[in-house]
């Protein structure tokens, strides 16, 4: 059974950093491209950044360009994503998403989210 | 940059009548690369069709999906109780995964 464990949100004051993990069971995760997603307060989905799963390629929403990195660590199962520059439209719950393959963002199975509130 | 647009907002409707809702990109959408997702209050997102028209694995077959270009349907044949959420569609071409703004199916 796929498994994806978020963590890492938190309050965090406008130009600040965070880091968020996604922690991976059930699949073999190397072989599988990976995604964040978020979702504002009451607001859709947006679609933040994806992953290839040789972590070869990344991919992002222009608003994140430059502020975000997101990263895998095959040995530890696990996806980052590191957010810098922290402004108040990036409060949302971030969910993990795992592809339907090692280069796609269709996207088969979901964390729980991990709520992240920029706010003074 | 594709732009997903779902109509309508919401849509209200009863118990066993049929749904249908829709999805028209910006820009043809690559390979029909485009999936449609339910999303419960409180709960993260359910991948419901992928490639326009695939079921996902454990899908009832009351949903189904139809479409190519920029033109796309989800379809609900009778909807069941546990089927009025919010549904939002995907296109996962262009090395990116952009979502509609979704519609909300509604109890009338």
């Amino acid at each position: 059974e796929v498994q994806l464990v978020e963590s890492g949100g938190g309050l965090v004051q406008p130009g600040g950093s965070l880091r968020l993990s996604c922690a991976a069971s059930g699949f073999t995760f190397s072989s599988y491209a990976m995604n964040w997603v978020r979702q504002a307060p009451g607001k859709g989905l947006e679609w933040v950044s994806g992953i290839t799963g040789s972590g070869g390629s990344t991919y992002y929403v222009d608003s994140v360009k430059g502020r975000f990195t997101i990263s895998r660590d095959s040995s530890k199962n696990t996806l980052y994503l590191q957010m810098n520059s922290l402004r108040a439209e990036d409060t949302a719950i971030y969910y993990c998403a795992k592809g339907r393959t090692s280069t796609s963002s269709c996207l088969t199975d979901w964390g729980q989210g991990t709520l992240v509130t920029v706010s003074s | 940059e594709i732009v997903l647009t779902q109509s309508p907002g919401t849509l209200s409707l009863s118990p066993g009548e049929r749904a249908t809702l829709s999805c028209r990109a910006s820009q043809s959408v690559s390979s029909n690369y485009l999936a449609w997702y339910q999303q419960k209050p409180g709960l993260a997102p359910r991948l419901l069709i992928s490639d326009a028209s695939s079921r996902a694995t454990g899908i009832p077959d009351r949903f189904s999906g139809s479409g190519s270009g920029t033109d796309f349907t989800l379809t609900i044949s009778r909807l069941e109780p546990e089927d009025f959420a919010v549904y939002y569609c995907q296109q996962y071409g262009y090395s990116s995964g952009t979502f509609g703004q979704g519609t909300k199916v509604e109890i009338k």
